[in-house]
């Protein structure tokens, strides 16, 4: 099993529409989570971090299932610029907090 | 702030060169990641560092040699450039404490062909 997991899609939306993306993680002792975007050709970029308590910014909502290892981000209200590659990355504790990223998940929002 | 900078920005090598590809970082991180990603795929990280003076190997290290003697910079040398390294390379830093790390920043990244 890998260490993150992500559906590659791509993820086909119309404008306007909310969609959601989960993520699923093999290490029970895992303690950050975040959501990176990454545009073509260009630099992952901090979208939002996933705490336990779940956490909303604008028309983004994240979200933490500890027992059932997943995270998921939830998009309302698409718009085309939302059009990109979502990245989860899961962080260990402990002496060196291993980073993993996911390959990420494509979503084109369509007009 | 100029965060993590990366440079070149692209770079063209011939089979058998060598060269550095530099990063530095000016928001006092202690970790500090070098990935690269083929196109349509996945960032894999090649080496990392949790401060200066300390390296370790990542997911795919052969081909490539780091060093870290400050907290600022963490460049990447290619020995013996081969077409497999045609990638694009991405640095990245993060800040960690207390047994938490918190989030990467990355550089614009290079882009290297090697033919």
């Amino acid at each position: 099993r890998k260490e993150v997991e992500q559906d590659p899609g791509p993820f086909n939306v119309p404008e306007g529409a909310t969609v959601a993306f989960n993520c699923t993680y093999s290490n029970s002792a895992s303690q950050s989570f975040f959501w990176y975007r990454q545009d073509c050709r260009k630099e992952p970029k901090l979208l939002m971090s996933v705490y336990s308590s779940g956490n909303e910014d604008g028309r983004f909502t994240a979200q933490l299932n500890r027992a059932s290892q997943y995270i998921s981000l939830l998009i309302r209200d698409s718009k085309l610029s939302d059009s990109a590659t979502y990245l989860c990355v899961v962080s260990s504790s402990g002496g060196y907090q291993k980073v993993t990223f996911g390959t990420g998940t494509k979503l084109q929002v369509i007009p | 702030n100029a965060g993590v900078t990366q440079t070149p920005k692209f770079r063209i090598l011939k089979i058998g060169q060598s060269m550095t590809l530099q990063c530095t970082q000016d928001m006092n991180h202690n970790y500090m990641y070098w990935y690269r990603q083929d196109p349509g795929m996945g960032l894999k990280l090649i080496y990392y560092s949790v401060g200066a003076g300390i390296t370790d190997k990542g997911e795919v290290p052969n081909g490539y040699n780091v060093s870290r003697s400050t907290t600022e910079d963490f460049p990447l040398r290619l020995e013996l450039a081969a077409p497999s390294q045609t990638s694009v390379y991405f640095c990245a830093s993060s800040y960690s404490s207390g047994g938490l790390s918190y989030e990467q920043y990355f550089g614009p990244g290079t882009r290297l062909t090697v033919t």
